[in-house]
C-alpha cells in the first residue's frame, strides 16, 4: 500500500511571506495523482492543487505551486504571499490511476499552518 | 459549482444505536466514497462505491458498516451498534473518472458524529 508522509506537524509563516510544506510518498506505481487539500477550522476539505504524475510540468494555482520530483517521490507545496486566510491544516494525498484501487485517496497526517500578521 | 451535500451536519447518538449518514453526490459522478477523520488525526478511507457495488474498502470498514445507494441520488453510510470510538467527522466524496482531463474529487462538508 502507498504511504504518504508529511514530516512537518506544524509550520509558521509571516503574512506576505512564502512557505513550503513537504510531502513524500512511497509507491511502486508509475501512474498516479497527487493532491494538496486544505482543511480550515470548519473541517471542510478544500482542494488546493493537483498534479498528474505523467506530467513533468509543476502545477500552479495562483499563489499555490508544487515542486513535483517524481524520482525522489517528493511533492511539496509552496504558498507565496501568505494570507491570514491560508491558516489551516494541509493534507497531501495520493491516488492511484488504476481502477483496482477504487480510486481511493491516501492521505498524509497533515501539516498545521499558522500565519502570523 | 456543483456540490456534494451531506446531512445531518452534526449527529449525536447513544452507544449501541444505529446511525445513517446521508450524502447526495454530484449528479454526473460515477464513484462515491466515505472517509473518516477522528479529531486531530488524518483522513482515512473507508469505502468506495461504483456501479451499485463496493469497489474497494479499508480494514476499518468491517461488518459494522454498510453503504447503499437506495434511490439513484442518495448515498448512505450505515453504522450499526455505534461505539464511542466511532465518534469522528465522516466525509462523503464523489468523483468522475475514466478521463485524464477529469479526475476531480469533490468532498462534502462532513457529518460530525458524536457517540455518547
Amino acid at each position: 500500500a502507498q504511504t504518504v508522509t508529511q514530516s512537518q506537524p506544524e509550520m509558521s509563516v509571516q503574512e506576505a511571506e512564502t512557505v513550503t510544506l513537504s510531502c513524500t510518498y512511497d509507491t511502486s506505481e508509475s501512474d498516479y495523482y497527487l493532491f494538496w487539500y486544505k482543511q480550515p477550522p470548519s473541517r471542510q476539505m478544500i482542494l488546493v492543487i493537483r498534479q498528474e504524475a505523467y506530467k513533468q510540468q509543476n502545477a500552479t494555482e495562483n499563489r499555490f505551486s508544487v515542486n513535483f520530483q517524481k524520482a525522489a517521490k517528493s511533492f511539496s507545496l509552496k504558498i507565496s504571499d501568505s494570507q491570514l486566510g491560508d491558516a489551516a491544516m494541509y493534507f497531501c494525498a495520493y491516488r492511484s490511476a488504476g481502477s483496482n484501487s477504487g480510486y481511493a485517496l491516501n492521505f498524509g497526517k497533515g501539516t498545521s499552518l499558522l500565519v502570523t500578521p | 459549482e456543483p456540490e456534494v451535500t451531506q446531512t445531518p451536519s452534526h449527529q449525536v447518538t447513544q452507544m449501541g444505536q444505529e446511525v445513517i449518514l446521508r450524502c447526495v453526490p454530484i449528479s454526473n459522478h460515477l464513484y462515491f466514497y466515505w472517509y473518516r477523520q477522528i479529531l486531530g488525526q488524518k483522513v482515512e478511507f473507508l469505502v468506495s462505491f461504483y456501479n451499485n457495488e463496493i469497489s474497494e474498502k479499508s480494514e476499518i470498514f468491517d461488518d459494522q458498516f454498510s453503504v447503499e445507494r437506495p434511490d439513484g441520488s442518495n448515498f448512505t453510510l450505515k453504522i450499526r451498534s455505534t461505539k464511542l470510538e466511532d465518534s469522528a467527522m465522516y466525509f462523503c466524496a464523489s468523483s468522475s473518472v475514466g478521463s485524464r482531463s477529469n479526475y476531480g474529487y469533490t468532498f462534502g462538508s462532513g457529518t460530525r458524529l458524536t457517540v455518547v
